[in-house]
């Protein structure tokens, strides 16, 4: 089964830009990269997706590498409310997510 | 706007008592998905339900049974509990219409279980 591998944490100051990194080199062609992310005591949350191409929303822009076996979530400048654990996550077909460990992110004011 | 709604949120039981988890949706989902939280594990794919009428083993199906029981429902049950079944527990859905590619998500808020 493809996988994510995500740096554990990281810390960003408050009102820069932050960059998650997100390593899935087993991807197959047919793979999306989804971005989610969990607040404390809460279910996680829907950020951003794409296939090949970058990507970006409201929320944040998604940076895929061209061989796409690398991904980047980046928030353009992170709150205090950003804190949260960031999952990079590998769709396989219609039904299959593949969560990574998550990157938790600490903001600082 | 109740999205999905997982009750209980918390439950504490013993080693061999049994119990059911429930979730409903509101968003008329056809796709319907269980998942365990641990610990540095991330999510963990228990079953799922493609549509009404199916039922599917995820990652780790052991030990438990799940009902779809109509389109809005999808029941996750314990037969008989286990230590090793201390987890949190979400369960999400999704529309997963085919024409559509933007497909995401979406999480109830999680129900904590111990098992003693």
């Amino acid at each position: 089964d493809a996988k994510t591998t995500q740096p554990n944490s990281m810390e960003s100051n408050e009102e820069e830009p932050v960059h998650l990194p997100c390593n899935h080199s087993t991807i197959s062609g047919t793979d999306y990269i989804h971005w989610y992310r969990q607040l404390p005591s809460q279910g996680p949350e829907y950020v951003i997706h794409g296939l090949t191409s970058n990507v970006n929303n409201r929320m944040a822009s998604l940076a895929i590498a061209e061989d796409r076996k690398s991904s980047t979530l980046i928030l353009h400048r992170a709150t205090l409310r950003d804190a949260a654990v960031y999952y990079c996550i590998l769709k396989t077909g219609t039904y299959k997510y593949i969560f990574g460990t998550g990157t938790r992110l600490k903001v600082l004011a | 706007n109740a999205g999905v709604t997982q009750t209980p949120k918390f439950q504490v039981l013993k080693t061999g008592q049994s119990m059911t988890l429930q979730c409903a949706q509101d968003m008329n989902h056809n796709s319907m998905y269980w998942y365990r939280q641990d610990p540095g594990m991330g999510l963990r794919l228990i079953y799922y339900s493609a549509s009404e009428g199916t039922t599917d083993k995820g990652e780790v199906p052991n030990g438990y049974n799940v009902s779809r029981l109509n389109k809005r429902e999808f029941s996750l049950r314990l037969e008989s509990a286990a230590p090793s079944q201390t987890s949190v527990y979400f369960c999400a859905s999704s529309s997963n219409r085919a024409t559509v590619t933007n497909e995401k998500l979406f999480f109830g808020s999680g129900t904590q279980l111990s098992v003693l």
